[in-house]
């Protein structure tokens, strides 16, 4: 099976514009979820999908934005970047049983560098 | 949500074993643990997971005492290789969705 795929790996950006990053999950999981993790906070969770709709969220202002399709694949968008938003973005697939455990395949992340 | 607590570094000698203890003292009765491993620039990599006693796999073996407070992640014979960064993990398990929260990690660093 294919791992979880992340597009594009490498993004630089301004301050003040918005970007998409793509991720594709492993064949059959149902959920995504998105990290974000830089030196000084570590790894945040920002968001969980599952059906397309968001089932759980981090501490993040709502210029983090996400969305999933029908075939499971999601986007989130980091509208009106700052400075601090550069980080490496993680993305995490899972199949989600209901109300058992799971285990979380992650991709290799886009880093975002907004100067 | 149990936060975890672990030794910020680690340095081992090659092909010693190598145990990280990871503290979490308020796990909940169906929260289970996950080890991960992670390279720079690279995304975690799945290592190990489990819910009490012992677990053991081609890789790591992990162990979880009575009381689940702890839990020790235990890497036979390491390798330069195995220079990385480890991070405990606790999942509550929810038919909301499972959570997952990821301490500071243990940086291990393999020496020849």
């Amino acid at each position: 099976k294919a791992g979880v795929t992340q597009t594009p790996r490498y993004l630089i950006k301004t301050r003040g514009q918005q970007v998409t990053l793509s991720c594709s999950p492993i064949s059959g999981h149902r959920s995504v979820s998105w990290y974000q993790q830089t030196p000084g906070q570590g790894l945040q969770f920002l968001f969980e999908y599952f059906s397309e709709t968001q089932r759980n969220k981090g501490n993040f202002p709502g210029r983090f934005s996400g969305r999933q399709f029908s075939n499971s694949r999601s986007e989130m968008n980091v509208s009106t970047l700052e400075l601090g938003d550069s980080a490496l973005y993680l993305c995490a697939s899972s199949f989600a049983p209901q109300g058992e455990q799971e285990t979380q395949y992650f991709g290799p992340g886009t880093r975002l560098l907004v100067l | 949500l149990a936060k975890t607590t672990q030794p910020i570094s680690m340095d081992s000698y090659e092909g010693q074993e190598v145990n990280i203890t990871c503290s979490h003292n308020n796990i909940a009765t169906n929260d289970y643990i996950t080890w991960y491993q992670q390279f720079p620039s690279q995304g975690p990599r799945f290592i190990i997971q489990g819910y009490k006693t012992k677990v053991t796999n081609e890789v790591a073996s992990l162990f979880i005492p009575a009381d689940r407070k702890s839990s020790t992640l235990s890497l036979p014979r390491v390798s330069l290789s195995d220079t990385a960064v480890y991070y405990c993990l606790v999942g509550s398990v929810s038919n909301t969705g499972n959570q997952f929260y990821f301490g500071t990690g243990t940086s291990l660093t393999v020496i020849p």
